[in-house]
């Protein structure tokens, strides 16, 4: 079975541009989430969809932020403008299920973003 | 609010050491509770987890944690560490009974001295 997929794995721009990151989650699996790591620091949710609507994205900065599902599969995440603080690893994830008791969640390699 | 904290950032053990990373959570209620591992460059993989069955959790790589609801920890231990552990340890807290969203502990880097 494929993991989670996500490109690129390395991205450095420079503050005040834009930059978007791609995620393909495991085939079936109607969950998808997007994290935030930020050197020294455990990750953080950014926004969870289930299939292609957003089920959590309080945490989303959304003067700058926006992800998008349009198909229920894979997703986009995008930065407009980049901040210096937004140098971290952007973690995708996806579980089978919204609902249940548990739902195991797959996490992708992630993308290193620099901002200079 | 639900929170996890992890005791040490950095552990150092020897090959063949009892490994010990600490977590404590939060939470008025037992929540679900799971310890993930990070090789470098790579995403997270769950090691086990804790849904409110036995509270001693058996996971992969011979990780094992215990959920002591008195002292609201889930330490994880392994008897005798290996080179192949050198990773970071994130402990996660989900609020029982529903899908909302992990909260991650801020890590331990484990080193495993030969």
């Amino acid at each position: 079975e494929a993991g989670v997929a996500q490109s690129p794995r390395y991205k450095i721009i420079e503050k005040r541009q834009s930059v978007a990151f791609w995620c393909n989650p495991i085939s079936g699996h109607a969950t998808l989430y997007w994290y935030q790591q930020i050197l020294g620091q455990g990750p953080k949710l950014l926004i969870q969809f289930q299939n292609n609507g957003v089920v959590d994205d309080s945490q989303l900065p959304k003067d700058r932020f926006s992800a998008e599902r349009l198909k229920g599969v894979d997703s986009t995440l995008k930065i407009q403008p980049a901040k210096l603080e937004d140098s971290a690893v952007y973690l995708c994830a996806s579980s089978l299920d919204y609902g249940g008791a548990y739902n195991e969640q797959f996490f992708g390699p992630g993308t290193r973003l620099t901002v200079l | 609010a639900q929170s996890v904290t992890q005791l040490g950032s950095h552990v150092s053990v020897s090959e063949g050491a009892l490994v010990l990373l600490r977590c404590n959570y939060s939470s008025s209620v037992p929540p679900y509770l799971f310890w993930y591992v990070q090789y470098p460059n790579q995403g997270l993989q769950l090691l086990l987890k804790y849904t409110s069955a036995a509270t001693l959790v058996k996971g992969i790589n011979g990780f094992e944690a215990e959920f002591k609801k008195s002292e609201t920890s889930f330490h994880l231990t392994k008897p005798s560490a290996h080179m192949s552990d050198a990773a970071e340890y994130f402990c996660a807290v989900r609020p029982s009974g529903s899908a909302r969203q992990l909260t991650f502990g801020s890590g331990t880097q484990l080193t495993v001295l030969p």
